[in-house]
């Protein structure tokens, strides 16, 4: 079946450092792949996807590029804030499927420092 | 514009009691989902509603089941709770036409059920 795997944190870091969060997918066909973040407190928020091989999406200085050859869609931003400070979870929905059933990855906590 | 509301936001039951989850779906949205989200992992999708129909399960037993009402909100309810259904239960809805299935899911903030 479907699964996606992303990097284990917590991921420390200062601000203005640059962010890396690894993510992998295994799926039949070529699915949609997403980020959503969670903030403390608050719900999962879409921060951006990508449709179909090479595509990038980017939001709020976040930018993914979907590699179909790697089966990758590695999340990046060049300078952190503080307010970065989150969970993050890359997913993938199949394609041809009924609907927007998503599957995640575990998660990635990022805490950014001062 | 409303975003989606679920209720109630924490409860506790025993084992094999059962609950009902509650949530409201955003202003102009058709479809609901549900995903449980135990501690420290990510969201695994439970079932999909889509014109009061589930349209989707994911690998969960029958006694997880729900309902979507002709205002689009939506219950889910869990029978013989186990203590393994201790989790964050996150409903989120969209607008589906069709097969588009690149629509973005607005997640409300979670039900967060414990089982003792």
């Amino acid at each position: 079946g479907d699964s996606v795997t992303q990097m284990e944190g917590p991921v420390t870091l200062s601000e203005e450092a640059f962010l890396t969060i690894n993510c992998t997918y295994t799926a039949t066909g070529y699915p949609s792949l997403f980020w959503y973040v969670q903030y403390p407190g608050e719900g999962l928020q879409l921060l951006l996807k990508a449709t179909k091989a090479d595509d990038k999406g980017s939001n709020k200085g976040f930018e993914a590029t979907y590699r179909k050859e790697t089966t990758s869609f590695h999340l990046e931003k060049g300078s952190v804030q503080v307010s970065d400070s989150a969970v993050y979870f890359c997913a993938l929905s199949p394609i041809k499927a009924a609907g927007n059933k998503l599957t995640f990855g575990g998660g990635t906590r990022v805490l950014v420092k001062p | 514009e409303t975003g989606v509301t679920q209720s109630p936001t924490h409860l506790i039951k025993t084992r094999g009691q059962q609950v009902t989850l509650r949530c409201s779906s955003q202003s102009g949205h058709n479809t609901v989902s549900w995903y449980q989200q135990a501690l420290g992992q990510g969201p695994q999708f439970i079932f999909q509603y889509y014109r009061e129909e589930e349209n989707g399960r994911g690998n969960f037993p029958p006694r997880f089941s729900g309902l979507q009402f002709p205002n689009y909100s939506s219950e889910l309810n869990v029978n013989a709770l186990e203590l393994d259904d201790s989790a964050l239960y996150l409903c989120a809805s969209t607008f589906l036409q069709g097969m588009d299935v690149t629509g973005e899911l607005f997640f409300g903030e979670g039900s967060r059920l414990t089982v003792l």
